[in-house]
Formats: C-alpha cells, sequence, structure tokens
C-alpha cells in the first residue's frame, strides 16, 4: 500500500517570494512516480511536476521544483516567485511506475493537501 | 490541446436514484480512471479501466458503482442507488503511455 502525507493543511506567502510545501510518502514498491497537482478554488485538477524514483536529478517545471530526498521518502514542492494566481489547493500523488503493457493501472494515491495562499 | 471533457459539470439526485457521470477521455489514451472528492477531503482513486475491463478497483468502489465504454470514447461511471454520502467531486482521468494522468473538468454530484 502507498500512503502521503502532507503536514501543512495551510501555508502562506508573501508574492515574490518562495514557498516550500512538504510532502513525505510510504511505498513498499522499488520504483514509483511522485506529482504534484494543483487545485484552484474552481476545482479543476492541473497537473505541476513529476518526478520517478530512479531520477538522478530533481524535477524542474518553470517555477516549480521539485526537492526529492529518495532516503528521507520527501518529496518536497518548491514555487518561486510566488503569483496571487498560485493560490491554491496542492496535493501530492504517488504511483509505481509500473510499464503500461503489463496492464498495470497506475492509480495516483493523493494526500491530504495544503491550501497555499499568497498575500500580495 | 485535447482535453478531457465531463458532463455534466452539476448534478443533483435524490437519495436511491441512479446517476450516469459521463467523460470524455482523450482519444489516444489507454487507460481511464474514475477519482471521487468529497468536499474538503482528498482525492481518491475509484477504479481503472483498461482494455474495456476493469483492471483495479478500490474499497470504495462496490456493487453499486459500474462503469462502461459503451461506444469507445464515452467512459461512463453509474451510481445505481445514490446515498447522501456519494456527495461529492467526481474527476475522470486518462493516460496514454506517459507519466502525467490528464484529468477532466469534474462533475460535482449533490445527492439530496
Amino acid at each position: 500500500a502507498q500512503k502521503i502525507t502532507q503536514t501543512q493543511p495551510g501555508m502562506f506567502v508573501q508574492e515574490k517570494e518562495a514557498v516550500t510545501l512538504d510532502c513525505t510518502y510510504d511505498t513498499s514498491d522499488p520504483s514509483y512516480g511522485l506529482f504534484w497537482y494543483k487545485q484552484p478554488s474552481s476545482g479543476e485538477m492541473i497537473f505541476l511536476i513529476y518526478q520517478g524514483s530512479y531520477d538522478q536529478q530533481n524535477a524542474t517545471e518553470g517555477r516549480y521544483s521539485l526537492n526529492f530526498q529518495k532516503a528521507r521518502k520527501s518529496a518536497n514542492l518548491v514555487i518561486s516567485a510566488s503569483q496571487l494566481g498560485d493560490s491554491a489547493m496542492y496535493f501530492c500523488a504517488v504511483t509505481p511506475p509500473k510499464p503500461i503493457s503489463s496492464g498495470s493501472a497506475r492509480q495516483l494515491t493523493f494526500g491530504s493537501g495544503t491550501q497555499l495562499t499568497v498575500l500580495p | 490541446e485535447p482535453e478531457v471533457t465531463q458532463t455534466p459539470s452539476h448534478q443533483v439526485t435524490q437519495m436511491g436514484q441512479e446517476v450516469i457521470l459521463r467523460c470524455v477521455p482523450i482519444s489516444n489514451h489507454l487507460y481511464f480512471y474514475w477519482y471521487r472528492q468529497i468536499l474538503g477531503q482528498k482525492v481518491e482513486f475509484l477504479v481503472s479501466f483498461y482494455n474495456n475491463e476493469i483492471s483495479e478497483k478500490s474499497e470504495i468502489f462496490d456493487d453499486q458503482f459500474s462503469v462502461e465504454r459503451p461506444d469507445g470514447s464515452n467512459f461512463t461511471l453509474k451510481i445505481r442507488s445514490t446515498k447522501l454520502e456519494d456527495s461529492a467531486m467526481y474527476f475522470c482521468a486518462s493516460i496514454q503511455t506517459g507519466v502525467e494522468q490528464y484529468f477532466g473538468p469534474g462533475t460535482r454530484l449533490t445527492v439530496t
């Protein structure tokens, strides 16, 4: 079984500053994938960034980067230069990245989320 | 850019009634998923569908739930006899061979 823990129910950050959202995971799979999704108040789920467990480098996507510490089983999201539009709920998720051809479903297991508010 | 679509955006139904939530995944995708999010809570996996059959399902996905891909484009979730606790946002998602699951905008189901 896989489990994701997000210990920060709410976070505040000043516009233009960086913020780190915490995520720890627990999985018995030898290989896995880690994701971050953003959910604005409108409700849709927006993919932000992905990190494979065997990736040597931390993933980056624009202002988003993933601070992956495998030994600690943590996958924190760093948002640089925060913008007002970054205010949203952020979910960390894990999935076993098994090959599609095996028939594995690769469903996402989500954490409870962190509500980020960017202050002007 | 292709996207997953879901209809309706909001469905209100009475307890005990059947509802069908509809999704049109991205056309060349192979895996299809339904997730549920009760208001204020985390997103929970319900079921995955591959090669015209269920590949995995969660404990939530009991006999009251079923999924179908009736015509090669639509992907539906049916709840046979809705309960108050089925009130939630239901998300459809699909994936081809990459890692990113593309989520639809969701259907908000309200059971009264």
